[in-house]
């Protein structure tokens, strides 16, 4: 069975600091991987996708990294602020699949205190 | 939220009633999609289209049904509402299944059931 497995399940650091997110997945055969912010009563938002072939992909103050071998995957975030607070989703598509073929992870709720 | 929208956004209503939730689209994208998010949960599949009038089934089916008669508009109906119903309910569009084409999620429709 296809899952996405995500820790910690949540996060509590101080603004400023970095932290790191962590995925893991046994979703095969692998196409890509997406990772989602989800700020509360709001829907998800992409904050990148990455194939098998990417190893590590950035956007702004976030960067994720993808080890297709073990098949995990990290979202780093730099610098933190009060506006990362957030749930933080990673969600891993097979290249099999049509459009049922995305398995989503619970998710990591991360919180920036001042 | 890329040009969807989902009324309503928020419906209390009463065990045995039907319920309608409607997702509207300006970005034209074939694919359409209905989710439900619960607490313990990651997003999970409960109706999807690839085209007016295709529609298939995913997960978390039972106890709903979809319609899509146009391309803008994706339908939702609880035929007779249940407590296990309440839940969070975000519809999500796609252009193509394909990498690097993305999912964008709308704002959700938090629904009750009493």
């Amino acid at each position: 069975k296809n899952q996405v497995e995500q820790s910690p399940q949540s996060l509590i650091i101080l603004e400023g600091k970095n932290c790191t997110l962590q995925c893991n997945y046994t979703v095969s055969p692998f196409s890509n991987l997406r990772w989602y912010k989800q700020d509360t009563g709001r829907g998800p938002v992409s904050l990148t996708i990455m194939t098998f072939s990417e190893n590590t992909k950035s956007n702004g103050r976030y960067t994720a990294t993808l080890d297709a071998d073990t098949k995990q995957s990290s979202l780093h975030i730099t610098a933190s602020q009060l506006s990362d607070s957030a749930s933080y989703i990673c969600v891993v598509r097979n290249s099999g699949g049509g459009a049922d073929g995305l398995t989503f992870g619970k998710g990591t709720h991360l919180i920036i205190q001042p | 939220d890329a040009g969807i929208t989902q009324s309503p956004r928020h419906k209390v209503t009463e065990t045995g009633t039907p319920v309608t939730l409607r997702c509207h689209q300006t970005e034209n994208h074939r694919y359409m999609y209905w989710y439900r998010q619960d607490p313990g949960h990651g997003l999970r599949l409960i109706h999807y289209s690839y085209g007016v009038k295709d529609t298939d089934k995913g997960e978390v089916s039972d106890g709903y049904s979809v319609s899509r008669s146009k391309t803008e508009d994706f339908l939702l109906t609880l035929e007779s509402a249940t407590s296990s119903q309440t839940s969070v309910y975000f519809c999500a569009i796609s252009e193509k299944l394909s990498y690097p084409y993305e999912q964008y999620f709308g704002p959700g429709t938090r629904l009750t059931v009493t």
